[in-house]
């Protein structure tokens, strides 16, 4: 598996809180995605990231801003969490356009109270 | 925006019996992509198809990218108790020079002994 780390693996919040969830990659990929997991809904994509400093809206972005400083880590922020927002949230990274092979870390659920 | 429906959510099968499951997408794809999810687990990449009509074939899991390249398959022969998990395809579309992958909701095998 490509060195994708997420952090923190579980986390549970209150509403109004800020949280902040970090995806570490060691693979040097140029292509980084935050996805959310809900049951019925499958793997929907919040924002992703195609270099440093350079990022986009994915379908269901409101709500959440990223950040990518450095092309190993991407962060995914919720300015004020909402019970809307208890989900699963997976990284993905991939090197290659078109290729696209996405590798994912292992996710990170959030309970927002 | 682009849609990828997949069909059925669910499907219960009896060991050795077969099982598919339909992607669909309402754009023409550059790609499709297929996963695995076990339960508890992340997603892992399965395969890529790319040519219009290719089939490809994992030992019992054969992989079909439609002639209009608008929809796909994934054929399981024989289900084994190891194939359980949750199956996802992913259309791949161009966007500014990146291809962004989004995914259907998935159809979540489950297999009895």
């Amino acid at each position: 598996d490509a060195g994708i780390t997420q952090s923190p693996r579980h986390k549970v919040t209150e509403t109004g809180t800020p949280v902040t969830l970090r995806c570490h990659q060691t693979e040097n990929h140029r292509y980084m995605y935050w996805y959310r997991q809900d049951p019925g809904h499958g793997l929907r994509l919040i924002h992703y990231s195609y270099g440093v400093k350079d990022t986009d809206k994915g379908e269901v972005s409101d709500g959440y801003s990223v950040s990518r400083s450095k092309t190993e880590d991407f962060l995914l922020t919720l300015e004020s969490a909402t019970s809307s927002q208890t989900s699963v949230y997976f990284c993905a990274t991939g090197g290659r356009i078109g290729t696209g092979e996405l590798f994912f870390g292992e996710g990170s659920r959030l309970t927002v109270l | 925006g682009q849609q990828v429906m997949q069909i059925p959510q669910y499907q219960h099968v009896q060991e050795g019996e077969d099982f598919t499951t339909y992607c669909n997408s309402s754009t023409t794809l550059s790609n499709i992509q297929w996963y695995k999810q076990r339960p508890g687990g992340h997603p892992v990449f399965l395969i890529q198809l790319v040519k219009s009509g290719e089939v490809k074939k994992q030992k019992r899991l054969t992989f079909q990218f439609g002639e209009a390249k608008k929809n796909s398959s994934l054929h399981i022969t024989a289900t084994q108790t190891t194939d359980v998990g949750t199956y996802f395809c992913a259309g791949l579309r161009a966007s500014g020079g990146s291809y962004i992958p989004t995914f259907g909701r998935g159809t979540s095998l489950i297999v009895h002994p």
